[in-house]
């Protein structure tokens, strides 16, 4: 079945230490997106790609990269985690826009320590 | 900046009734509009999108447009336990981007 699939389900990393979330796609959709997700709030979009094009959010921290290698695969780095960045990290995938909705990943849980 | 609100609930309503799902948005020029459901620890599926205004039906589910009013509603009839989830509104305001509500979390008793 065709899907997007994210890893780990569960991180655990260390205060500061840079850590990498990964994203894959057998959908072939052009869009590939960041969510942060923090309890009993809304996803909010860190940023997107459209094919090789980068889109950053206004207000998403420097802390926070992204890359995209190819359609199939995208990756957040976090290079410093704090304390405040624990929460769930969604990948989602569109194809064109954004009008049919979106379908996601798993998510990733990050726990901060 | 553009906003989607819901109430947060918790909705708590008996197996078998229907479970009314309410959401506002701001920008008046949004044009797709989206229900997701979320389970405690999940991450969000997509279970409805309405463009026009009116009604659109799929299965026990009812998704209400209502651009002058910028008020979207999901209706779950016969409502299950299994039915009990957060249910985020999502809206569309053009591009890629979509903005999401923090959801309402609904309760089905058995």
């Amino acid at each position: 079945d065709a899907m997007v699939i994210q890893n780990p389900r569960y991180q655990v990393t260390q205060f500061g230490k840079p850590v990498t979330l990964s994203c894959s796609q057998t959908l072939n959709h052009n869009v590939m997106y960041w969510y942060q997700q923090k309890s009993s709030q809304a996803p909010k979009l860190l940023f997107h790609y459209y094919d090789k094009d980068f889109n950053n959010e206004a207000d998403t921290p420097d802390n926070f990269q992204s890359r995209r290698p190819n359609t199939s695969f995208c990756f957040l780095d976090i290079r410093s985690p704090g304390l405040g960045d624990a929460a769930m990290y969604l990948c989602a995938t569109s194809n064109q826009g954004a009008d049919d909705g979106y379908t996601f990943g798993s998510g990733t849980r990050l726990t901060v320590v | 900046q553009k906003e989607v609100e819901q109430n947060s609930g918790p909705l708590s309503v008996p197996e078998g009734a229907i479970a009314s799902l309410n959401c506002t948005y701001s920008d008046r020029g949004s044009q797709s509009f989206f229900w997701y459901r979320q389970y405690s620890g999940k991450s969000p599926e997509l279970i409805m999108f309405i463009y026009s205004n009116g009604d659109k039906e799929d299965g026990r589910f009812t998704a209400q447009l209502n651009k002058a009013s910028q008020y979207v509603s999901l209706l779950i009839r016969d409502s299950q336990p299994s039915d009990s989830a957060t249910y985020l509104c999502a809206v569309n305001p053009g591009g890629f981007k979509t903005i999401f509500g923090a959801g309402t979390r609904l309760f089905v008793k058995a």
